[in-house]
């Protein structure tokens, strides 16, 4: 079974521009997280979806949106990018609803440059 | 002050070593931890979850432990191998104001011969 994917792998911007970033989940998941992680502030939750409903996000600003499909793919937009947004950005899917205590499993990440 | 706190930040032992890594969080309710393992330049990867209500967890040659009351937690890795060496998180959902999930800054685990 295919793992998750992220497309794309690396990524550049300048500041200003906006940005969407794609994750995969594993076949038959239904929920998918996103995770910013940068060497300042470590890993810090931005939102999860479940069956395409947005089902908690977290303290970002509003230029961080993001979707899921009705096949459980998922997007990430930031609009007008800030020298701070360059970081890893990591997807997990899980089978269930992500507040359950159930296994995620991450994808490889999207590393964003902003210049 | 980060609401969940990792120690030690860093730690090196000899392959085949023991090592407890500490997790403490100061929020509650929660209804779930749960402690990743990150190599270098790739995505996290789950160890154990444990709700509020379970005390301890293993999965091969991690273990860890809830201690709900003292509000800490700790993964416990036996006969340490060289590809132990990586940064372990440890995760905490916070169920009251939102369900949020709270992130550890990490300890960076080096095993040497």
């Amino acid at each position: 079974k295919a793992g998750v994917t992220q497309t794309p792998r690396y990524l550049i911007k300048t500041r200003g521009q906006q940005v969407t970033l794609s994750c995969s989940p594993i076949s038959g998941h239904r929920s998918v997280s996103w995770y910013q992680q940068t060497p300042g502030q470590g890993l810090q939750f931005l939102f999860e979806y479940f069956s395409e409903t947005q089902r908690n996000k977290g303290n970002f600003p509003g230029r961080f949106s993001g979707r899921q499909f009705s096949n459980s793919r998922s997007e990430m937009n930031v609009s007008t990018l800030e020298l701070g947004d360059s970081a890893l950005y990591l997807c997990a899917s899980s089978l269930v609803d992500p507040t359950v205590a159930d296994t995620q499993y991450f994808g490889p990440g999207t590393r964003l440059t902003v210049l | 002050k980060n609401q969940v706190e990792q120690s030690p930040q860093s730690l090196i032992i000899l392959e085949g070593k023991n090592c407890t890594l500490q997790c403490n969080y100061t929020v509650s309710p929660f209804s779930n931890l749960r402690w990743y393992k990150q190599d270098t330049g790739r995505g996290p990867v789950s160890l154990t979850i444990m709700t509020f209500s379970e005390n301890t967890k293993s999965n091969g040659r991690y273990t860890a432990t809830l201690d709900a009351d003292t509000k800490q937690s700790s993964l416990h890795i036996t006969a340490s191998q060289l590809s132990d060496s990586a940064s372990y998180i440890c995760v905490v959902r916070f169920t009251g104001g939102g369900n949020k999930l709270t992130f550890g800054t990490g300890t960076q685990l080096k095993v040497e011969l």
